[in-house]
């Protein structure tokens, strides 16, 4: 079974200030990592997405993230926020060959002028 | 392409009574998913479709949820009767290549009162 632990339930930066959020996983096979973001009001979309290869993972609207194996983490970065990246950010986990996504409870982000 | 279509966009009931949900995939997806977001939290996996055979439903409350996606295409997800705590957005979602990143509606908030 898999796990996600997004520790920051809050992260308040100011404009044009670099940005990381985080996210630890668990799981006993291989797995697939996402980062999801939520607007108010609307559904999630993909940012990006790691199933193999290259361990840092570019996005959409300039973030990127880096799997990394041994500290189970898929940290979500951005080096300049604007105001517009503020929303809610989700981390999932699925194991590879199977299908469920387990998301983790969510990081809002909220980028001050 | 046209993205994964839901009504309706709000609702609100009284617990008892019955709420019926539908949802349209992007065209081709043969894989479709039922999620609850309770305020708060990250979505919650209720049901999985492989084109119209159920995958994955651990986590549906049988007792008083029910899903169905005839044709495999066009899904409706059911409560009945609705509790208070059935209070969630309700979020579709589908994908070309199972577990390899999702496409969201836009989800349909649900007020029980």
């Amino acid at each position: 079974a898999q796990s996600v632990t997004q520790l920051d339930s809050q992260v308040p930066v100011f404009e044009e200030a670099p940005v990381e959020l985080r996210c630890n996983y668990s799981s006993s096979v291989s797995v697939y990592l996402f980062w999801y973001v939520q607007y108010p009001n609307q559904g999630l979309q993909l940012l990006l997405k790691y199933l193999s290869g290259s361990t840092l993972v570019k996005g959409i609207n300039g973030f990127e993230a880096e799997f990394n194996k041994s500290q189970t983490s898929f940290h979500l970065r951005k080096p300049s926020v604007h105001i517009s990246d503020t929303a809610e950010y989700f981390c999932a986990v699925s194991g590879s060959g199977t299908y469920k996504y387990i998301f983790g409870t969510g990081t809002r982000l909220k980028v001050l002028a | 392409e046209a993205g994964v279509a839901q009504s309706p966009r709000y609702k609100i009931i009284e617990k008892r009574q019955s709420v019926a949900f539908w949802c349209n995939p992007i065209s081709g997806h043969a894989t479709l998913y039922w999620y609850q977001q309770i305020l708060g939290q990250g979505p919650k996996l209720l049901i999985q479709f492989q084109n119209n055979g159920v995958v994955d439903d651990s986590q549906l409350p049988k007792d008083r949820f029910s899903a169905e996606r005839l044709k495999g295409v066009d899904s409706t997800l059911k409560i009945q009767p609705a509790k208070l705590e059935d209070s969630a957005v309700y979020l579709c979602a589908s994908s070309l290549v199972s577990g390899e990143g999702y496409t969201f509606g836009s989800g349909t908030r649900l007020t029980v009162v």
